[in-house]
């Protein structure tokens, strides 16, 4: 894998449903994994940075996983709620500044 | 005050016209970063300035011109823009070099229309 790519392009979540999407980035010269959430008029946020394989990171009813061997990534949500609506980005960087290279992102709209 | 400030929030200018998009910082990090998204395509990195020194540069064209007068302040100068050139241009700021994998702090975008 040459980019960063991001699985599903868009999702449709009933409200208090859980759901998972997927990145896979570049194994090769891996250095830390990052999820950022985007919400419509705002600036992306920082939810998690990753950097040991096996890594699992947990914020509230949001959690990651990092595979590094195998270059994937799953971002969770537990009991979506609409305020988790937005687009879900993540980015792969091979070393410590934030030369970072993006996914084009998960768009999850949860619906009441 | 927000973290990281971007002026104009929006802008629209002629091929010819000179312009500059602003950032500033209020987080006392030590680099900042221009990304450019256009349409349907991913966050791309055009800047990355350490120490008020530039260390990367994307291959941008030359009519995109980043000036770092000091840690807090970023700009984008803008000439003889083309109308592809339209996007939503992100500034963001980490604190880098100590070892650790920072997170980025972004502005809100400056949405530029190059007709």
């Amino acid at each position: 894998i040459l980019n960063v790519e991001q699985s599903p392009q868009s999702l449709h979540v009933q409200e208090g449903d859980s759901t998972n999407f997927t990145c896979s980035f570049p194994s090769s010269n891996f250095y830390a994994l990052h999820w950022y959430r985007w919400e419509t008029a705002k600036s992306p946020e920082a939810l998690f940075v990753m950097t040991l394989n096996g890594d699992e990171k947990k914020k509230g009813r949001i959690s990651a996983t990092l595979n590094t061997k195998e270059g994937y990534s799953y971002l969770y949500i537990k009991g979506s709620q609409p305020e988790d609506s937005a687009t879900y980005l993540c980015a792969s960087t091979t070393d410590s500044w934030g030369k970072l290279q993006f996914g084009a992102g998960t768009q999850v709209v949860v619906t009441p | 005050e927000t973290g990281v400030t971007q002026t104009p929030r929006h802008l629209v200018m002629g091929m010819t016209n000179k312009k500059s998009l602003k950032c500033e910082q209020h987080l006392g990090h030590n680099a900042m970063y221009w990304y450019k998204q256009s349409a349907k395509k991913p966050l791309e990195l055009m800047f990355v300035y350490n120490f008020k020194e530039q260390t990367e540069n994307n291959s941008v064209p030359s009519r995109f011109s980043p000036e770092c007068p000091n840690s807090s302040h970023l700009f984008l100068h803008l000439h003889t823009l083309q109308p592809e050139d339209s996007a939503l241009y992100l500034c963001a700021s980490s604190q880098e070099g100590s070892g650790g994998a920072g997170e980025l702090f972004f502005g809100e975008g400056s949405r530029l229309t190059v007709l």
